[in-house]
C-alpha cells in the first residue's frame, strides 16, 4: 500500500493567480498522477509525473499551464497558472508501483477559484 | 478516442444485490479496475480483472468480456455504507495510468 498526503486540502484563489500543490508519498515509487475531478464528475487525468524527466501530458492539457515537477521519487508539486473559475475542481495525486494495478490516491486538494 | 459508458444512477435497497455495468470502446488495454469514492474521499480500489471472467472479493465481484467489451462490478448483500460512486478504469501498463468511466452513484435505500 501506499500513504499519500497533499497540501493543501483546500484553497480560495482569486482569478489570475497560481497556486502549487504538493503530493508526498509515505515510500518510494516509480510512478505519480495527477488528476482533475469537477463536481459530480469523474477522474480526468492531467499528467503522469516522472522522476528526473518532463511530465507527460494528456490531451487538452499543457505544461504552460499546469506545470508538474517530481523532484524525487516520494514527492511532486502540480501548479495551476493563471487561473480562472474553470479552475475549480479537486485535484488529486495518485501512486503506482510497477508491480502492481492498484493505484493508490491521495485525498484531493479542493480549489475554488473566485 | 477512449470511452467507458456506465449508468449515472443506480438505487438499490439494503440486503441485495446489484450490478453496475461498463461498456467500453477503447483496445489494447491491459485490464479493467473498479473504484469507490465516497462524497468527499479519495476514490479506493476494489476489483481488477486482467483476464476474461470472474473475479471475486467478499462481498464485490468483478467481470469482463474483452469479445463484448463489456464489464461489471457486483455487489451483494449490500448495505447503507455502500452507497457512493464506482468507477470503472482501464490501464494500458501495470502500474500506469488509468482511463475513468463516467461513473455511477448507487444509493442504497433501507
Amino acid at each position: 500500500s501506499a500513504v499519500i498526503s497533499q497540501k493543501p486540502s483546500r484553497d480560495i484563489c482569486q482569478r489570475g493567480t497560481s497556486l502549487t500543490i504538493q503530493c508526498q508519498v509515505d515510500s518510494q515509487v516509480t510512478m505519480m498522477f495527477w488528476y482533475r475531478q469537477q463536481p459530480g464528475q469523474s477522474l480526468t487525468l492531467i499528467a503522469t509525473a516522472n522522476q528526473g524527466s518532463e511530465a507527460t501530458y494528456e490531451s487538452g492539457f499543457v505544461i504552460d499551464k499546469f506545470p508538474i515537477s517530481r523532484p524525487n521519487l516520494t514527492f511532486s508539486t502540480l501548479t495551476v497558472s493563471n487561473m480562472s473559475p474553470e479552475d475549480s475542481s479537486i485535484y488529486l495525486c495518485s501512486v503506482a508501483r510497477d508491480t502492481s494495478y492498484e493505484q493508490y490516491f491521495g485525498p484531493g486538494t479542493r480549489l475554488t477559484v473566485t | 478516442g477512449q470511452s467507458l459508458e456506465q449508468p449515472s444512477e443506480v438505487t438499490a435497497v439494503e440486503g441485495a444485490i446489484v450490478q453496475i455495468n461498463c461498456t467500453y470502446q477503447t483496445s489494447g488495454f491491459y485490464g479493467l479496475s473498479w473504484y469507490q469514492q465516497h462524497d468527499g474521499g479519495a476514490p479506493t480500489f476494489l476489483s481488477y480483472n486482467a483476464l476474461d471472467g470472474l473475479e471475486e472479493t467478499g462481498r464485490f465481484s468483478s467481470f469482463l468480456s474483452r469479445s463484448d467489451s463489456y464489464g461489471y462490478l457486483l455487489l451483494q448483500e449490500l448495505q447503507m455504507k455502500d452507497s457512493a460512486s464506482y468507477f470503472c478504469a482501464v490501464d494500458f501498463n501495470q502500474g500506469g495510468k488509468l482511463i475513468f468511466g463516467q461513473g455511477t452513484e448507487l444509493s442504497v435505500k433501507p
